[in-house]
C-alpha cells in the first residue's frame, strides 16, 4: 500500500499524558499536512510543512503541540500534558509539491481519546 | 460566520433519487474548491474537484458560482454506496491548508 499512513490508529491516555504520532506520507510527497477533525465537524487546519520546513501553523495548534519533519519524509506529532479537549482524531495528507494549490490524500487518522 | 457552511442534513433519499448539497464559503480569495466523501470513522476521499465551468464524473456534478461565493454537488440515481457524509472543501488563496465545512450526512436507502 502506497497511501499515507498513520500510527497508531487509536490511542487512549489519562488527562496530563503525553503522547505522540507518527504519519508517512506517501513517497515523494513533499508537503505535509496536520489535521484534527472532533465528532460532527470537518477536520480543522494544525500545520503545514514543505520538506522540513514547517511553514504555516494554526491558532489551534497551542504550546502543548509540537510538529516535526526531521528530514523531509515522516512526521511525528506530539500533544504535551493532554486534556479532555484534546479528544479527536488527527488526520495526515501529503501532496506533491508541484503546483501552489493540489490535492491533498489523507492518512486513515489517529483516534485520541483522552480520560 | 464559518469560513463553509454546510446543510448538516441528514437527507434520508431513497435509491435512484436525486438529491443536492449546497455550500456557501466566506473567503472570496479562495482559488480552489472540493468535495471530499467521509464514510463513518474513516478518512476522507477527494470525490472530485470543482471548476468554474462545472464538471462532471458519472452521476456527479459539481457547479461553483464564485460571485455568490456558492458551491453545489448533485448526485442523480443514489446508489446505497453514496451513504456518507460529504465535505464541501476550499482552499485559501495562496494558502495551502483546505478548509472544511461540517459535512452534510447522506442516507440512501432501499
Amino acid at each position: 500500500d502506497t497511501g499515507v499512513s498513520q500510527n497508531p490508529r487509536h490511542k487512549i491516555t489519562k488527562r496530563g499524558q503525553n503522547v505522540t504520532f507518527r504519519c508517512d506520507p506517501i513517497s515523494e510527497h513533499n508537503r505535509l499536512y496536520w489535521y484534527r477533525q472532533t465528532l460532527g465537524q470537518g477536520p480543522e487546519f494544525l500545520t503545514y510543512f514543505q520538506n522540513e520546513a514547517q511553514l504555516e501553523k494554526s491558532r489551534l495548534l497551542s504550546d502543548r503541540f509540537s510538529a516535526e519533519r526531521p528530514k523531509g519524509s515522516f512526521s511525528t506529532l506530539e500533544i504535551q500534558r493532554t486534556e479532555q479537549g484534546d479528544s479527536a482524531m488527527y488526520l495526515c495528507a501529503s501532496s506533491r509539491g508541484l503546483a501552489i494549490q493540489e490535492t491533498q490524500y489523507f492518512g486513515p487518522g489517529t483516534r485520541l481519546l483522552v480520560l | 460566520r464559518k469560513e463553509v457552511e454546510q446543510d448538516p442534513g441528514p437527507f434520508n433519499v431513497p435509491e435512484g433519487a436525486t438529491v443536492a448539497f449546497n455550500c456557501t464559503y466566506s473567503n472570496s480569495a479562495s482559488q480552489s474548491f472540493f468535495w471530499y466523501r467521509q464514510d463513518c470513522r474513516k478518512e476522507p476521499k477527494l470525490l472530485m474537484s470543482v471548476y468554474s465551468s462545472g464538471n462532471e464524473d458519472g452521476r456527479f456534478t459539481a457547479q461553483l458560482n464564485r460571485a455568490s461565493q456558492y458551491i453545489s454537488l448533485l448526485i442523480r440515481d443514489s446508489k446505497l454506496s453514496d451513504s456518507a457524509t460529504y465535505l464541501c472543501v476550499v482552499n485559501g488563496g495562496g494558502y495551502n491548508k483546505l478548509i472544511f465545512g461540517a459535512g452534510t450526512r447522506l442516507a440512501v436507502h432501499p
